[in-house]
């Protein structure tokens, strides 16, 4: 079955550092989506994109934060300059219609 | 954000026996409730849908049952399995959201025993 597929699978990085995680959705969806969860809290949305754009994005994506899909199959989220409070882990999401399908996330520390 | 709350943050549940997990919302806009079910290490797992024009849905041992005018919802799960243990996650869109992003519950940890 296709599944969603993020790199890598944990990031450590100094603080005001850039980061960039990966992710390659299915590869027929059209939506694509990022979510963190920070340790003890709630699965959160971040971003949403379509037709190549950003289609809704939440408070927490400030100017900090953007999504590219580069290639036509890879889908990025890049933090520009890292904060402490920005470790958490990080999930894509895609779909066609419903549901979405996640990829296992990458776990970004903040040092 | 508490548009979506799982009070029950644990469940300990016989194998063979039911379990029950309760979700509620509080945005009359949401129409699409799903169920998600997450293992240590990996990302959360569809398990189950309901739109707001049904009331419950059954996929072999699971069952959602959407309760609107309470704006609740439980996932049933019969018989249970030890490898049903996992941490499950409720979560809605609203139709007014065209790009269908997800709101998540805080999600409920289920330990199934021998």
């Amino acid at each position: 079955e296709p599944e969603v597929t993020q790199t890598p699978s944990h990031q450590v990085t100094q603080m005001g550092q850039e980061v960039i995680l990966r992710c390659v959705p299915i590869s027929n969806h059209l939506y694509f989506y990022w979510y963190r969860q920070i340790l003890g809290q709630k699965v959160e949305f971040l971003v949403s994109f379509y037709n190549n754009e950003i289609s809704e994005k939440s408070e927490i994506f400030d100017d900090q934060f953007s999504v590219e899909r580069p290639d036509g199959s890879n889908f990025t989220l890049k933090i520009r300059s890292t904060k402490l409070e920005d470790s958490a882990m990080y999930f894509c999401a895609s779909r066609l219609s419903q549901p979405q399908h996640f990829g296992d996330g990458t776990r970004l520390s903040i040092l | 954000d508490q548009q979506v709350k799982q009070n029950s943050p644990s469940l300990s549940v016989q194998e063979g026996r039911i379990s029950i997990l309760n979700c509620d919302y509080t945005n009359s806009m949401f129409d699409y409730f799903l169920w998600y079910k997450k293992y240590p290490a990996e990302g959360p797992t569809f398990l189950i849908s309901i739109s707001s024009i049904k009331d419950k849905n059954e996929d072999g041992r699971f069952t959602v049952f959407l309760n609107k005018s309470a704006k609740h919802l439980s996932l049933h799960i019969v018989p249970s399995q030890p490898g049903d243990s996992a941490v499950y996650f409720c979560a809605a869109s609203a139709a007014t959201d065209s790009w269908g992003k997800l709101q998540f519950g805080a999600g409920t940890q289920v330990v199934v025993t021998p």
